[in-house]
């Protein structure tokens, strides 16, 4: 099983549309987890933290469910700017060293 | 403007030969890592530095090598023993002992490597 798993999509949607990705992890002593964004054939860029409580940065509300182990990520009112790819990461420990964890990515394409 | 330098964007290369990726950093990063993306695939890490003439094999470290004499640079080796080097390799830096707490890593912009 991988240790982060996203569903790979494409997911399609209109302009304004609202749409939410989920994304599952093993390791249930993960501590911290982010979503990043990647557009095509570029580097992937932090798009925002995801804590306990849930967090919001405008059209973008990440939430974490611990007992069920998924973060998920809502877009709402969808842009056209917002196609690309997300990654959902996950931080994990190992040999006393903090690592991220990248999902392979769920593709958004948003259409006018 | 700070941020991280890798070249070649586009590297063609024969079987058999080895190539040196370059990643340079002004951001006065202390930690410097490789990582690979394969369509389809997360991205994996290969090797990871967190101080200057230190490194760690990452979790496919196998048929690479890397180096770092200078803060700014971590220079990746793709060798002839690398199975399947076709992929997109992106070297990344972030503060160190950060990453846990702001998850972020400042990414170059990625070196297509093909075999042919």
């Amino acid at each position: 099983r991988k240790e982060v798993e996203q569903d790979p999509g494409p997911f399609n949607v209109p302009e304004g549309a609202t749409v939410a990705f989920n994304c599952t992890y093993s390791n249930s002593a993960s501590q911290s987890f982010f979503w990043y964004r990647q557009d095509c054939r570029k580097e992937p860029k932090l798009l925002m933290s995801v804590y306990s409580s849930g967090n919001e940065d405008g059209r973008f509300t990440a939430q974490l469910n611990r007992a069920s182990q998924y973060i998920s990520l809502l877009i709402r009112d969808s842009k056209l700017s917002d196609s690309a790819t997300y990654l959902c990461v996950v931080n994990s420990v190992s040999g006393g060293y903090n690592k991220l964890i990248f999902g392979a990515g769920t593709r958004l394409a948003v259409h006018p | 403007d700070g941020g991280i330098t890798q070249s070649p964007k586009y590297l063609f290369r024969k079987e058999g030969q080895n190539v040196t990726l370059s990643c340079e950093q002004n951001l006065n990063h202390d930690a410097m890592y490789w990582y690979r993306q394969d369509p389809g695939q997360g991205l994996r890490l290969i090797y990871y530095s967190q101080i200057v003439n230190d490194f760690q094999k990452g979790d496919i470290a196998e048929g690479y090598s890397v180096s770092r004499e200078k803060k700014e640079s971590f220079p990746l080796t793709v060798t002839s023993a690398q199975k399947n080097p076709t992929a997109f390799y992106l070297c990344a830096s972030s503060i160190r002992g950060t990453t846990a707490n702001t998850g972020e890593l400042f990414f170059g912009e990625g070196s297509r490597l093909t075999v042919l």
